[in-house]
């Protein structure tokens, strides 16, 4: 079974800060992958980034970045330089690597919403 | 950029009638997915599909669900009788593959069942 916690409910930060959102999960799996992704007050789910188990790198997307302690179990969202626009739900999720037969399946945080203050 | 298109955006029914959510994946992307969300709250795993055919479903995936994938580019959704308890916004994905994919979600329908 897998588990993913997001602790934070409601997150602030002031425009052009840096914020991190964190995010703890629990998994049987040797291979997982751990994502991120963002809803808008508009509704629809946006990909952030992409973190495997097995990558020894933190992953970066342009502002995004994946703080990955494998010991910890955990995968924080940084977000640097606060933009308005980053006012939304972020969620934290999870799934298994192939070669599981439930691969396909992922399984999602309860989310943090982050307000930007200008 | 490709996106998933889902129809219709909202969708008002009764208790008790059947709904078909629509959904049109990214045309080169093998693994299709629903999710629901429950008014605002956590993504909820419904099913997925791969090969025409379920590769898996959750315990909310019950019989009066059913999903189809009928002409090589649509893929829907189908609750026989609705209950008010299926009153939540609908999430159609897809990927490419199983492995390092984020998926690609549609802007998702909003079922009420009244």
């Amino acid at each position: 079974a897998q588990k993913i916690t997001q602790t934070q409910p409601g997150m602030f930060v002031q425009e052009k800060e840096a914020v991190t959102l964190d995010c703890t999960y629990d998994t049987s799996d040797q291979s997982y992958g751990l994502f991120w992704y963002k809803q808008p007050s508009s509704g629809e789910m946006i990909f952030l980034i992409y973190q495997g188990s097995y990558d020894e790198q933190n992953a970066t997307e342009g502002r995004y970045s994946l703080n990955f302690q494998k010991a910890r179990k955990s995968a924080n969202l940084v977000i640097s330089a606060s933009q308005l626009g980053d006012s939304a739900m972020y969620f934290c999720a999870m799934r298994g690597l192939a070669p599981r037969t439930n691969a396909g399946k992922s399984t999602f945080g309860d989310g943090t919403t982050l307000t930007v203050k200008p | 950029e490709p996106e998933v298109t889902q129809t219709p955006s909202h969708q008002v029914t009764q208790m008790g009638q059947e709904v078909i959510l629509r959904c049109v994946p990214i045309s080169n992307h093998l693994y299709f997915y629903w999710y629901r969300q429950i008014l605002g709250q956590k993504v909820e795993f419904l099913v997925s599909f791969y090969n025409n055919e379920i590769s898996e479903k959750s315990e909310i995936f019950d019989d009066q669900f059913s999903v189809e994938r009928p002409d090589g580019s649509n893929f829907t959704l189908k609750i026989r009788s609705t209950k008010l308890e299926d009153s939540a916004m609908y999430f159609c994905a897809s990927s490419p593959g199983q492995g390092a994919y984020g998926y690609t979600f549609g802007s998702g329908t909003r079922l009420t069942v009244v």
